[in-house]
């Protein structure tokens, strides 16, 4: 299974643009990059996903790289709501999840 | 429209216990996936089920099983529970697809404690 590698925690300012990377140097031709959140103590939340072009929907933006081994997913102004454990998880053919431990992101006021 | 719900929300158990927890999809959805997420860490996949049937399993041992009834509803089933099954049990459900670009949605979870 691919695996992704994400920083374990990440700092930013209150309404500053936040960049989260991820790595996924084996990620196949059909494996969907999908990016969920997970706020203190709730269930997981989908936020994006994306197979080659970059993406964008009202909660963030996803920026694929071209050779697919590398994605980030930007959010545009961050607020102290956004503070949460952001995963970066490969869909595989056979419609697993496979998720790493996440970045830990903190927002400062 | 409700979303996923579980229940219960907490529960704690002693080691050899069994225990069964419950999962109600989102409206409209038909397939039920469940992961374990210890302390500090992502969830692991246990299994999936669509059609009643389970289509895709992790590596987790036969002490786990699930089911899924008619009105897509799910449960989770652990026998001889162990301290390391000590967890957030998440359940999430989503449309079935023929691609692969199936978004979850997730349930709160139900935090399992065995002593």
């Amino acid at each position: 299974d691919a695996k992704t590698t994400q920083p374990n925690s990440m700092e930013s300012n209150e309404e500053e643009p936040v960049h989260l990377p991820c790595n996924h140097s084996t990620i196949s031709g059909t494996d969907y990059i999908h990016w969920y959140r997970q706020l203190p103590s709730q269930g997981p939340e989908y936020v994006i996903h994306g197979l080659t072009s970059n993406v964008n929907n009202r909660m963030a933006s996803l920026a694929i790289a071209e050779d697919r081994k590398s994605s980030t997913l930007i959010l545009h102004r961050a607020t102290l709501r956004d503070a949460a454990v952001y995963y970066c998880i490969l869909l595989d053919s056979n419609y697993q999840l496979i998720w790493g431990a996440g970045t830990k992101l903190i927002i400062k006021p | 429209d409700a979303g996923v719900t579980q229940s219960p929300t907490h529960l704690i158990k002693t080691r050899g216990q069994q225990v069964t927890l419950r999962c109600s999809p989102k409206s409209g959805h038909d397939t039920v996936s469940w992961y374990q997420q210890a302390l500090g860490q992502g969830p692991q996949f246990i299994f999936q089920y669509y059609e009643e049937e389970e289509r895709q399993r992790g590596n987790f041992p036969d002490r786990f099983s699930g089911h899924q009834f008619p009105n897509y509803s799910s449960e989770l089933n652990v026998n001889a529970l162990l301290l390391g099954d000590s967890a957030l049990y998440l359940c999430a459900s989503s449309l079935v697809v023929t691609g692969n670009t199936d978004t979850q949605y997730f349930g709160p979870g139900t935090r399992l404690t065995v002593l």
